[in-house]
């Protein structure tokens, strides 16, 4: 089992309608995490980090579930712009080292 | 200019040449590594240097060697190329200061076909 999982996609979505996936975690001493955007081609740059709390960054929303392993990350009223693969990462403890999920794909259609 | 930069940014080989990808930081961090990607694999982490006298193996090492000679250098070299190498290859580096907050940023990708 991968230590960081994600469902593959893609997720088609029409334009203006809210999205969500999820990323698994099988390390219980992970100690942060984040997700990551990456076009395709392009290399990824970091879209937000995920807090205990929740957090929110415009039309974006994510969450940490310690207890059942898992992140997700909400999208509210999609772009077409929005379309990319989304990264799950997460670190490890005892060094802080970055593992990374293999991406959901995620397409807006007009 | 970008903080990470690579070269080349795409090459063809043939099967069997040596081959040297390189990886110039300006953004001061200590960490730097080198992923592969491949499609519906996603990232595959080929080595990280926490600093210049530290190298460390990651999951898919075998077939590459690496040397960070600066702080701020860091090339992959792949001694015999295979077909099977042929995939688009990061460089990416993170600054330990920033503890569990570390977030990676990478070069624009070198982009290796091995015919």
């Amino acid at each position: 089992r991968k230590e960081v999982e994600q469902d593959p996609g893609p997720f088609n979505v029409p334009e203006g309608a809210t999205v969500a996936f999820n990323c698994t975690y099988s390390n219980s001493a992970s100690q942060s995490f984040f997700w990551y955007r990456q076009d395709c081609r392009k290399e990824p740059k970091l879209l937000m980090s995920v807090y205990s709390s929740g957090n929110e960054d415009g039309r974006f929303t994510a969450q940490l579930n310690r207890a059942s392993q898992y992140i997700s990350l909400l999208i509210r009223d999609s772009k077409l712009s929005d379309s990319a693969t989304y990264l799950c990462v997460v670190t490890r403890r005892s060094n802080y080292q970055l593992i990374w999920g293999a991406g959901t794909k995620l397409i807006i259609k007009p | 200019d970008a903080d990470v930069t690579q070269t080349p940014r795409n090459r063809i080989t043939k099967t069997g040449k040596r081959i040297m990808l390189e990886c110039s930081q300006t953004k001061g961090h200590d960490r730097m590594y080198w992923y592969r990607q491949d499609p519906g694999l996603g990232l595959r982490l080929i080595y990280y240097s926490f600093d210049v006298k530290d190298i460390n193996k990651g999951e898919i090492s075998d077939g590459y060697s690496v040397s960070r000679q600066a702080q701020a250098k860091f090339s992959l070299s792949l001694e015999s190329a295979i077909p099977n190498q042929t995939a688009l290859y990061f460089c990416a580096t993170s600054d330990s200061r920033q503890g569990m907050n570390t977030e990676a940023f990478f070069g624009q990708g070198t982009r290796l076909t091995v015919v």
